[in-house]
């Protein structure tokens, strides 16, 4: 069975950068996917990119390339996401999840999901 | 605008049947890539419902099934109760972008 936790929420200005973690527990953490899912208040579910800390490339969103950076910490089990220059409507709850996927350029479905961070960017 | 399409709304009396579709494209469900189902409570992450098209994790009552043909995938929910009132999203991969896309979600409520 595995357990992600993540980070506590987090209140940031517009321009700055936010860092999210999540730590995995039960499962082999370097063989398995770890994928980034936001949802803005109100909103759906948007997919912003992942990672398999064996391979470690990281595989994003179109959509975020160039502004987010996602880690992960073999020693620790734990993987990180970094949003860079913030605006107000990447105010949101983030989530990481595991991605089924064995492959680092292709996601497949998302089976355990941490609790989410609400990361809150505002002046 | 989200790549995979879902009504916004669905409803039913308890004890009947439902179906939520999600319509893509020929870069996604149409060239082949599986089609994985979420439901999210109010306030909680999502939670897988149906992988793979059409199946189930340990846990989820077979009330809840899923299929695919061509560019669309449909969710059904049988014997509808009032736990079952929540929101429900497709998932699938996109060659196109090389990454995971969502429906829009469908919120599904029970009379």
């Amino acid at each position: 069975q595995v357990h992600l936790v993540q980070s506590g929420a987090e209140v940031k200005k517009p321009g700055s950068s936010v860092k999210v973690s999540c730590k995995a527990s039960g499962g082999t953490f370097r063989t398995y996917a770890i994928t980034w899912v936001r949802q803005a208040p109100g909103q759906g579910l948007e997919w912003m990119g992942g990672i398999i800390p064996m391979f470690g490339t990281p595989n994003y969103a179109q959509k975020f390339q160039g502004r987010v950076t996602i880690t992960a910490d073999e020693s620790t089990s734990t993987a990180y996401m970094e949003l860079s220059s913030l605006g107000s409507d990447d105010t949101a709850v983030y989530y990481c999840a595991r991605d089924n996927s064995g492959d680092p350029k292709q996601t497949y479905f998302f089976d355990y999901w941490g609790q989410g961070t609400l990361v809150t960017v505002s002046s | 605008q989200s790549v995979l399409t879902q009504p916004p709304s669905v409803s039913g009396a308890p004890g009947r049947r439902i179906t939520i579709s999600c319509t893509g494209s020929t870069s996604n469900i149409g060239a082949g890539y599986d089609v994985h189902w979420y439901q999210q409570l109010p306030g909680t992450a999502p939670k897988l419902l149906i992988y793979a098209n059409t199946n189930r994790p340990s846990g989820v009552p077979d009330r809840f099934s899923g299929s695919k043909s061509g560019t669309s995938a449909s969710l059904a929910i049988t014997g509808l109760q009032a736990e079952d009132e929540a929101d429900y999203y497709c998932q699938s991969y996109d060659s196109s972008l090389s990454g995971s896309v969502f429906g829009g979600g469908t919120k599904l409520t029970v009379l």
